[in-house]
């Protein structure tokens, strides 16, 4: 089956430092992948995603490669700030062939906490 | 960007009342609509699918008669919790879909905080 798997948090900086968050998937096919934030008491707003491999992602300074023959897109930004608080989730969809495929596979979330 | 809005954004109710959420696509038409719950600290958890006009698909474990849904238009989906009791409490969240093949895109709402007494 289809599956990601995140690194699990909670994972603390200091502000201006670099951030990785790791995620893997597994997938029968050619997923789409997701970058999801949700910050305290919100719903989930789309970081960035990648819809073949080699394609980056990027939006408000973080970026993701879409890798194939690691099967990952881990999430990377050069210095974090106190705002970047959040719940990342990784998230993969396969397209194409309807049914159970048409849905979003979430990771479990990674919880990063930026300190001043 | 895509929006999706969410009314309530959160609610209180006794046990054994019933309530509804909508959710809706505020700057495009969406076809197909999920809904999720979350619990603290959790990852989301997809209750349903549903579609323009067709009923609601379910996951397993998802009582079909407890959580109704009704995908009226193509920018509005309500989800009610009937006879809600307090492990009914969660919080719930709506998605749209956007776009169509390898660039289809989940957008999701705000989020409904439900709390049963």
């Amino acid at each position: 089956g289809n599956s990601v798997t995140q690194m699990e948090g909670p994972v603390t900086l200091s502000e201006e430092a670099f951030l990785t968050i790791n995620c893997t998937y597994t997938a029968t096919g050619y997923p789409s992948l997701f970058w999801y934030v949700q910050y305290p008491g919100e719903g989930l707003q789309l970081l960035l995603k990648a819809t073949k491999a080699d394609d980056k992602g990027s939006n408000k300074g973080f970026e993701a490669t879409y890798r194939k023959e690691t099967t990952s897109f881990h999430l990377e930004k050069g210095s974090v700030q106190v705002s970047d608080s959040a719940v990342y989730f990784c998230a993969l969809r396969l397209w194409g062939s309807g049914g159970s495929n048409y849905k979003l596979t979430f990771g479990k979330g990674t919880l990063l906490t930026v300190n001043p | 960007g895509a929006v999706v809005s969410q009314h309530p954004s959160w609610v209180i109710c006794k046990s054994g009342t019933s309530v509804k959420i909508e959710c809706r696509s505020l700057d495009f038409q969406a076809t197909t609509m999920f809904w999720y719950r979350q619990f603290p600290k959790q990852s989301l958890m997809l209750m349903a699918t549903s579609n323009e006009g067709s009923k609601a698909t379910y996951e397993q474990g998802v009582e079909k008669d407890k959580f109704l849904i009704n995908h009226a238009s193509l920018t509005l989906s309500t989800l009610t919790v009937t006879s809600a009791h307090p492990e009914d409490s969660s919080f719930y969240i709506c998605s749209a879909s956007g776009g169509f093949g390898y660039q289809e895109t989940q957008y999701f709402g705000p989020g409904t905080r439900l709390l049963v007494l």
